[in-house]
């Protein structure tokens, strides 16, 4: 069983659709974690860390489940520049060792 | 700042040769890292350098060496390429002071090995 596990897509969506993506870890000690966006053969890039709470930042919402294991991403009002790979990203205890999942792809159509 | 460099940005090479992929940072972080990514996959680290001075296997490290020359760079070295080592590489660093810190990435080598 993979460490970080997501749903690789294509997810399609009209614009301003709202698309939610869950990413599961392993690792019950895991403590920390990200979202990474990756466009299309570029360096991925950190979106936004996901605390304990759940935490938004503009149409961008992560939640975190301890219990069930998993973390997800919300996306309100896609637009076209929200195409892109998500990754999920798990932190083990306090190290700086980075488990990322395969990613997930968005794809936002007009 | 420049951020997280890389050199080169594309490279082909021929079964059995040697090479060196080349990383730096000027953002003075301690932990640097290098990954490999392969299409429709998550990134994979290959090494890692905690420190200057130390280094440290990841997952896929067989085919790979590495170096930590100072602080600001960070090499991976093919010994003998392999097909198999065709990808896209990523070097990556990040400050290593806590656990909420974001991981800086440079561009990428895109490798091919024939």
């Amino acid at each position: 069983r993979k460490e970080v596990e997501q749903d690789p897509g294509p997810f399609n969506v009209p614009e301003g659709a709202t698309v939610a993506f869950n990413c599961t870890y392993s690792n019950s000690a895991s403590q920390s974690f990200f979202w990474y966006r990756q466009d299309c053969r570029k360096e991925p890039k950190l979106l936004m860390s996901v605390y304990s709470s759940g935490n938004e930042d503009g149409r961008f919402t992560a939640q975190l489940n301890r219990a069930s294991q998993y973390i997800s991403l919300l996306i309100r009002d896609s637009k076209l520049s929200d195409s892109a790979t998500y990754l999920c990203v798990v932190v083990l205890g306090a190290g700086n060792m980075l488990t990322f999942g395969g990613g997930t792809r968005l794809m936002v159509k007009p | 700042n420049a951020g997280v460099t890389q050199t080169p940005k594309f490279q082909v090479l021929k079964t059995g040769q040697s090479m060196t992929l080349q990383c730096a940072q000027d953002m003075n972080h301690n932990s640097m890292y290098w990954y490999r990514q392969d299409p429709g996959m998550g990134l994979r680290l290959i090494y890692y350098s905690a420190s200057e001075g130390t280094t440290d296997k990841g997952e896929v490290p067989n085919g790979y060496n590495v170096s930590r020359l100072n602080k600001r760079e960070f090499s991976l070295r093919l010994e003998s390429a392999a097909p198999s080592q065709t990808s896209v590489y990523f070097c990556a660093s990040l400050t290593g002071a806590s656990s909420y810190n974001e991981q800086f990435f440079g561009p990428g080598t895109r490798l091919t090995v024939l």
